[in-house]
């Protein structure tokens, strides 16, 4: 069964105070971990695809690291407005539903001012 | 991307009731999935919605219990039967097309008294 956790489950920073989130994951054949954001009300907001180890992407003050057992979603210089729920999930190459993206609970970053 | 709507946004519904909630994207889709966020929990894939023929559905998830239907690319239901507080729950629909990304609709939340 593929499983996916995320640590911390909470995270308080200050303004300008990079950070690292973990999601750490078994799957039985890695297709592809996706990152997510997630608003207070909200539907997930889609942000990275990796899908093999050592690959990384970057978009404004996030970037996204894999490697064959977990993944980071660095934050470097993070804004109040980067508070948010951020979700890590995977799929698997095989299964009964192909698609399927198996999530973890998520962190909660809060950036103070 | 897609746009993505869901109705109702919210609803309160009593035990024993059923609640059909629509997902709309604006352009055709290949894949539709339903997933459901309970709170403090990951989110679950309830079923894949397939065009033409009946839903995949997830081990735990039956359809008589959240039957779904799926008349063309751009449209998906799903019914929440005989209700019980245990279904209170964000439900979500999300899509993919022509790749390996899901994107997700702004969510319905159910709340059964």
């Amino acid at each position: 069964e593929d499983q996916v956790t995320q640590s911390p489950e909470a995270l308080r920073l200050q303004e300008g105070e990079s950070s690292s989130l973990n999601c750490s994951y078994t799957v039985s054949g890695l297709r592809g971990l996706f990152w997510y954001r997630q608003d207070p009300g909200k539907g997930p907001e889609f942000l990275f695809t990796l899908y093999s180890a050592g690959e990384e992407k970057e978009k404004e003050r996030l970037k996204a690291t894999l490697t064959k057992k977990e993944s980071f979603l660095h934050i470097t210089a993070p804004k109040p407005e980067d508070s948010a729920t951020y979700l890590c999930a995977v799929q698997a190459e095989s299964g009964g539903s192909n698609y399927k993206l198996t999530f973890g609970k998520g962190t909660l970053l809060t950036v103070n001012p | 991307s897609a746009v993505i709507s869901q109705k109702p946004s919210r609803d309160i519904c009593q035990r024993g009731t059923s609640l059909t909630i629509q997902c709309q994207v604006d352009s055709q889709v290949t894949m539709m999935f339903w997933y459901r966020q309970q709170p403090g929990q990951s989110l679950t894939l309830i079923a894949t919605a397939n065009q033409g023929s009946e839903a995949t559905y997830e081990s735990g998830f039956v359809i008589d219990k959240f039957p779904i239907s799926r008349p063309n690319l751009t449209f998906s239901t799903l019914t929440v039967s005989n209700m019980s507080p245990e279904d209170s729950s964000i439900y979500l629909c999300s899509v993919s097309s022509g790749s390996y990304e899901q994107y997700f609709g702004p969510g319905t939340r159910l709340t059964v008294t």
